[in-house]
C-alpha cells in the first residue's frame, strides 16, 4: 500500500514561516492536496493540485511537490492558522490516501 | 452552495450495523461529475477514506473495510448512505460525507457525525 508520512507536530512563532512536509515514494509524480482542520470542524481544502490555492484561501499559503516530498508553506503565520493539516493524494487500491496529519502550533 | 448533512444514530452496539445517510442540497447526486464519499476520523486520530458511490451506483471501497461496507445512492431523495456491519469499538469515529470531483478534489464536506460503538 502507498503511505504518506507527515511530522506529528510543527511549531512556529507568529509572523514566521511554517513548513509542513508530506513524504511518499515518488510523490512528485502525483498531485497533492492539503486540508486544514480546526478543532471540532470539518477539514477545509487549503491547497489543490500541489500549488493551487482555492478561492478564499490567503496568499500566505503556498505549496510545492517534487521528488518524494510535498511541502505546505505558510508565510507570516497567524494565530488563526493553528490547526491540524493533512496531505492527501490519489491511490489505486485505496482511492484516497491521507497523511497522518500535522498539528501546527503557533507559539 | 452545495451542502452535505449526515444523519443517523449516534450510538451503535458492538456486532451491530452502523447506518448513516447523507442528504445533499444545492447540487444533485445524479451528476456524473462526482463521487459521493464517506470518510471517518476516530477521536484524536487522522482521516480514513471508507469508499464512494457514483450516480449509477458504482462503488469502490477501502480494502481494509471492504468486507463490511456498503455504500448506496438514492437519486430520488438526493441522498447516499453508508452501512458498516459487525462494528467494534474501533469503528467509533466522526463520519463525514464528502463530495469528490472525480479524482480532482474533495471539495465539499459535511459537518460530520460522531458514532460511538458501545454496549
Amino acid at each position: 500500500s502507498y503511505d504518506l508520512t507527515q511530522p506529528p507536530s510543527v511549531s512556529v512563532s507568529p509572523g514566521q514561516t511554517a513548513s509542513i512536509t508530506c513524504s511518499g515514494d515518488k510523490l512528485g509524480d502525483k498531485f497533492v492536496y492539503w486540508y486544514q482542520q480546526r478543532p471540532g470542524q470539518s477539514p477545509v481544502l487549503v491547497m489543490s493540485q500541489d500549488n493551487r490555492r482555492p478561492s478564499g484561501i490567503p496568499e500566505r499559503f503556498s505549496g510545492a511537490n517534487s521528488g518524494n516530498t510535498a511541502t505546505l508553506t505558510i508565510s507570516g503565520t497567524q494565530a488563526m492558522d493553528e490547526a491540524d493539516y493533512y496531505c492527501q493524494a490519489w491511490g489505486s487500491n485505496t482511492h484516497v490516501i491521507f497523511g497522518g496529519g500535522t498539528k501546527l502550533s503557533v507559539l | 452552495q452545495v451542502q452535505l448533512q449526515e444523519s443517523g444514530p449516534g450510538l451503535v452496539k458492538p456486532s451491530e450495523t452502523l447506518s448513516l445517510n447523507c442528504t445533499v442540497s444545492g447540487g444533485s447526486v445524479s451528476s456524473g461529475s462526482y463521487y459521493w464519499t464517506w470518510i471517518r476520523q476516530p477521536p484524536g486520530k487522522g482521516l480514513e477514506w471508507i469508499g464512494y458511490v457514483d450516480y449509477i451506483g458504482f462503488t469502490k471501497y477501502n480494502p481494509s473495510l471492504k468486507s463490511r461496507t456498503t455504500i448506496s445512492i438514492d437519486t430520488s431523495k438526493n441522498q447516499f448512505s453508508l452501512k458498516l456491519t459487525s462494528v467494534t469499538a474501533a469503528d467509533t469515529a466522526v463520519y463525514y460525507c464528502v463530495r469528490e470531483r472525480k479524482a480532482a478534489v474533495l471539495d465539499y464536506w459535511g459537518q460530520g457525525t460522531l458514532v460511538t460503538v458501545s454496549s
